[in-house]
């Protein structure tokens, strides 16, 4: 994960939005996801972009990618309490098919 | 769809020991990819099948490691002589393309 790097926790009170943060390297990155691990759980996709898009929402969640900056966001709308969980982004990059990831944010929902 | 499907959930072994786990992609996936994760951090990426061919293999993928996937099916993942190092979750995701992998429950190792 050392091209990818996250901020470690975050924590949020319920209703409230989480904005997880995450940024990248490697320009020539193709696909951007965010993966979400529960605990003794694998990794499930939430939601990827597409590099050439700066925007893409899918009911709660909201991407966001800033290819100049290369930054990533994961907004997460009416935050509950089973969001809580570490949230990885991930990249793919030019003509390679493995996923390199963060290091992961902690996700913590109080009530 | 079943999902990826990999055994044992859990494997404890002694320093030494050989240790060998399965993974069943989802069917139709042409794609299987090994990795492994440690405490606190990130999956790390091991290696990867197109069918049966290995097509890479990252340098933390020592002598000790090797992966199969002889039928272009489901993949072996065999650790020789295991070291306490070895210790990690190792995951196996599967795709029909690099645009989503997904993801199995994972295989936790510990090594004592």
């Amino acid at each position: 994960g050392e091209d990818v790097e996250q901020s470690l926790f975050l924590s949020v009170r319920e209703g409230d939005s989480s904005v997880i943060n995450c940024t990248y390297t490697d320009s020539s990155s193709t696909y951007l996801y965010w993966y979400k691990q529960e605990p003794g759980a694998g990794l499930q996709l939430l939601t990827y972009i597409f590099s050439n898009m700066d925007m893409k929402q899918d009911q709660r969640l909201t991407v966001l990618l800033n290819k100049k900056d290369k930054h990533l966001s994961l907004r997460i709308a009416d935050t509950q309490t089973g969001d809580s969980a570490i949230y990885f982004c991930a990249e793919t990059r030019g003509n390679t098919d493995k996923l390199i990831f963060g290091t992961g944010t902690r996700l913590q929902v109080f009530p | 769809d079943t999902g990826v499907s990999q055994n044992p959930r859990h494997k404890i072994t002694k320093r030494g020991q050989n240790v060998t786990f399965r993974c069943d992609p989802i069917s139709e996936h042409n794609r299987l990819y090994w990795y492994r994760q440690t405490l606190g951090q990130g999956p790390e990426f091991l290696t990867y099948f197109q069918n049966e061919a290995q097509l890479e293999k990252s340098r933390l993928l020592s002598d000790r490691f090797s992966a199969e996937r002889p039928k272009g099916s489901f993949s072996t993942l065999e650790i020789q002589r295991t070291e306490q190092g070895d210790s990690a979750m190792y995951l196996c995701a599967s795709s029909v393309t690099n645009e989503k992998l997904f993801f199995g429950s994972g295989t936790q190792l510990s090594v004592l």
